[in-house]
């Protein structure tokens, strides 16, 4: 069955740390596009990252840009999110999502919450 | 880059037909056929309904279907029934990363 399973949110204080896993099964995730999106409490879905199949670009939001970075493990087959200088605003539910068939996909959410 | 724009809400009884708007520009919606359906029933993660403009993934019901006129494209839901009550989502890809809608809350009166 192909599966994504998302882990690593919590509680972190304003300017911390946190790292996010996206571990996959049933396929391959060396072989696509993945993406990370996420949903404040009560509001809509913003795309936050990608990667490239290859690993060869990734790609940012601009209100994430310098302070999240994307990678994975293709011997793990684990996406990654590190995330730095966490802000109150970035406090929200992180998926991640495989890119074929539209974002055809998606794993049960990890939550993040960024407050002192 | 901006949010697409969806209507915030739409409803409609159970049989009729509801159509979703998701307007973007010539840098997203209307520059690539790419455009992504999503529906999200909440504490759910969002499932697709829609790819690439109007294909359908298996396993999707034939009362969703989607299209594109330039820069705005189109979810329509036929035969409404309660389950499609959720919240829907537009996607565009936009060359290098992809752009959400707003979402609409459908509502199955």
């Amino acid at each position: 069955e192909v599966q994504l399973v998302e882990s690593g949110g919590g509680l972190v204080q304003p300017g911390g740390s946190l790292r996010l896993s996206c571990a996959a099964s049933g396929f391959t995730l060396s072989r696509y596009r993945m993406h990370w999106v996420r949903q404040a409490p009560g509001k809509g879905l913003v795309w936050v990252s990608c990667i490239e199949s290859d690993g060869s670009r990734t790609n940012y939001a601009e209100s994430v840009k310098g302070r999240l970075t994307i990678s994975r493990d293709t011997a793990k087959n684990t996406l990654y999110l590190q995330m730095s200088s966490l802000r109150a605003e970035d406090t929200a539910v992180y998926f991640c999502a495989r890119d074929y068939l539209g974002l055809g996909v998606w794993g049960q959410g990890t939550t993040v919450t960024v407050s002192s | 880059q901006s949010a697409l724009t969806q209507p915030r809400s739409v409803s409609g009884s159970p049989g009729q037909s509801v159509t979703i708007s998701c307007t973007g520009t010539s840098s997203d919606v209307g520059g690539y056929n790419y455009v992504s359906w999503y529906q999200q029933h909440p504490t759910k993660a969002p499932k697709v309904m829609i790819y690439d403009v109007s294909e359908r993934p298996s396993g999707v019901p034939d009362r969703f279907s989607g299209s594109k006129s330039g820069n705005t494209a189109s979810l329509t839901i036929s035969g409404l029934q309660a389950e499609d009550e959720a919240d829907y989502y537009c996607c565009s890809y936009t060359g290098s990363s992809v752009v959400f809608g707003g979402g609409t809350k459908l509502t199955v009166l």
